[in-house]
């Protein structure tokens, strides 16, 4: 199962909005709403962002928010702020009954 | 609420090694729990997912007839058995808890802190 296409670096300013794709097939990203999002710092561990395309769970702010359109989902952040500065990774469930991660890309906040 | 993984080290390609995860903080049968590696500065890697009572158990291709993922639920326990390991298979390994108990595998909201595997001779 090949990996997600996410974009390997965006940056965005404090205050700003960015948006960050993540290219499936019909077999993953764009045959089930199972899209999940992750946010990880270095030297830690995942962090849970988004789950079913765009919920949100209790904790995570609201500045994080997640779509989807055909093959495609997206998470976009605003309101930047300096502890968004991470690595971010999407996910789908597959039509394999497994589970295939994005590549990952890194934000910057400038 | 909390995953502790454990069992990594240096292993030669090969041999075996068996991972333990232990939760607690919360119902251990009421969730599915999945494996999850990454290689050091890479990216994320799904391995193999059981549901709440082991009747669903699913693998990556990379893993299939090497790896076994297996649950204790009286000992709040996730296992995983890695038998014939490569040197590809050098990765941090994670336990996760799934959100609900079985398929579809959906998104994993509970993490470890990693039990880290090195494959070499």
């Amino acid at each position: 199962q090949a990996a997600l296409s996410q974009p390997p670096y965006v940056s965005g300013s404090p205050g700003q909005s960015v948006t960050i794709s993540c290219a499936g097939t019909s077999s993953d990203v764009g045959g089930y709403n199972r899209v999940s999002w992750y946010q990880q710092s270095p030297g830690t561990a995942p962090k849970f962002l988004i789950y079913e395309v765009n919920y949100r769970p209790s904790g995570v702010p609201d500045r994080f928010s997640g779509s989807k359109s055909g093959n495609t989902a997206s998470l976009t952040i605003s309101g930047l702020q300096a502890e968004d500065d991470a690595d971010y990774y999407c996910s789908s469930y597959t039509s394999k009954n497994s589970v295939v991660f994005g590549g990952g890309t890194k934000l910057t906040v400038l | 609420v909390q995953l502790v993984e454990s069992g990594g080290g240096l292993v030669q390609p090969g041999r075996s090694l068996r991972l333990s995860c232990v939760a607690s903080g919360y119902n251990f049968d009421d969730y599915a729990m999945h494996w999850v590696r990454q290689v050091p500065g890479k990216g994320l890697e799904w391995v193999s997912g059981i549901s709440w009572n082991s009747g669903t158990i699913d693998y990556a291709e990379s893993v299939r007839g090497r790896f076994t993922i297996s649950r204790d639920n009286a000992k709040n326990s996730l296992y995983l058995q890695m038998n014939s390991l490569r040197p590809e298979d050098t990765a941090l390994y994670y336990c996760a808890r799934d959100i609900y108990l079985d398929h579809p595998w959906d998104a994993f909201n509970i993490w470890g802190q990693g039990t880290m595997v090195t494959v070499s001779s």
